[in-house]
């Protein structure tokens, strides 16, 4: 999978908006940019994915700069609930790589209320 | 979406034994994955789980430290053999949801948490 970069950790209060940052400047052509998150003791959960332009679910909305070499996920309302490790996440598409995830470290984000 | 059930939830297992940590998809998938969490660390992939054919191993991982299972569509099993306290981890598996050939949209079972005196 292509390499990214994301903040160790972030902060917000309950209710604000939340623009979780991710580098990916060797993304290629074909690589879709996933987004899972990790809320405690529980196993990851897929948020939202897209390919070039952006994109909106009942979770959260997820900005690609236009040159892909960065995107943003945003959680329009924070709620403690959101408190989670967030995973930017670009799988290799096809063979035999279909569905293996890399997993980063993440972003660690804390929701106060 | 899928539904993916783990058993057991934790368990706490003496060193030199071994443990098989059973995953069940509520629809027929044809991959299945699973994944060790060390404390504290990031998800790791330890091999893929086909129906009908040998399990695939990253690097690192090996058949005889974990032996997979996939007896049919719906279900797997990975057993950690031999263990030792540096196996305490949680492991998962997952499997891609319907329709999700082009996305890899993967869902997740709860975790198995193992500790190993």
């Amino acid at each position: 999978d292509a390499k990214t970069t994301q903040p160790n950790s972030m902060e917000s209060n309950e209710e604000e908006p939340v623009h979780l940052p991710c580098n990916h400047s060797t993304i290629s052509g074909t690589d879709y940019i996933h987004w899972y998150r990790q809320l405690p003791s529980q196993g990851p959960e897929y948020v939202i994915h897209g390919l070039t332009s952006n994109v909106n679910n009942r979770m959260a909305s997820l900005a690609i700069a236009e040159d892909r070499k960065s995107s943003t996920l945003i959680l329009h309302r924070a709620t403690l609930r959101d408190a989670a490790v967030y995973y930017c996440i670009l799988p290799l598409a096809g063979g035999t790589s279909y569905g293996k995830l890399t997993f980063g470290q993440g972003t660690i984000l804390t929701v106060h209320p | 979406s899928a539904v993916i059930s783990q058993k057991p939830s934790r368990d706490i297992c003496q060193r030199g034994t071994s443990l098989t940590i059973q995953c069940q998809v509520d629809s027929q998938v044809t991959m299945m994955f699973w994944y060790r969490q060390q404390p504290g660390q990031s998800l790791t992939l330890i091999a893929t789980a086909n129906q009908g054919s040998e399990a695939t191993y990253e690097s690192g991982f090996v058949i005889d430290k974990f032996p997979i299972s996939r007896p049919n569509l719906t279900f797997s099993t990975l057993t950690v053999s031999n263990m030792s306290p540096e196996d305490s981890s949680i492991y998962l598996c997952s499997a891609p949801g319907l329709g999700s050939f082009t996305y890899n949209e993967q869902f997740f079972g709860p975790g198995t948490r193992l500790t190993v005196l």
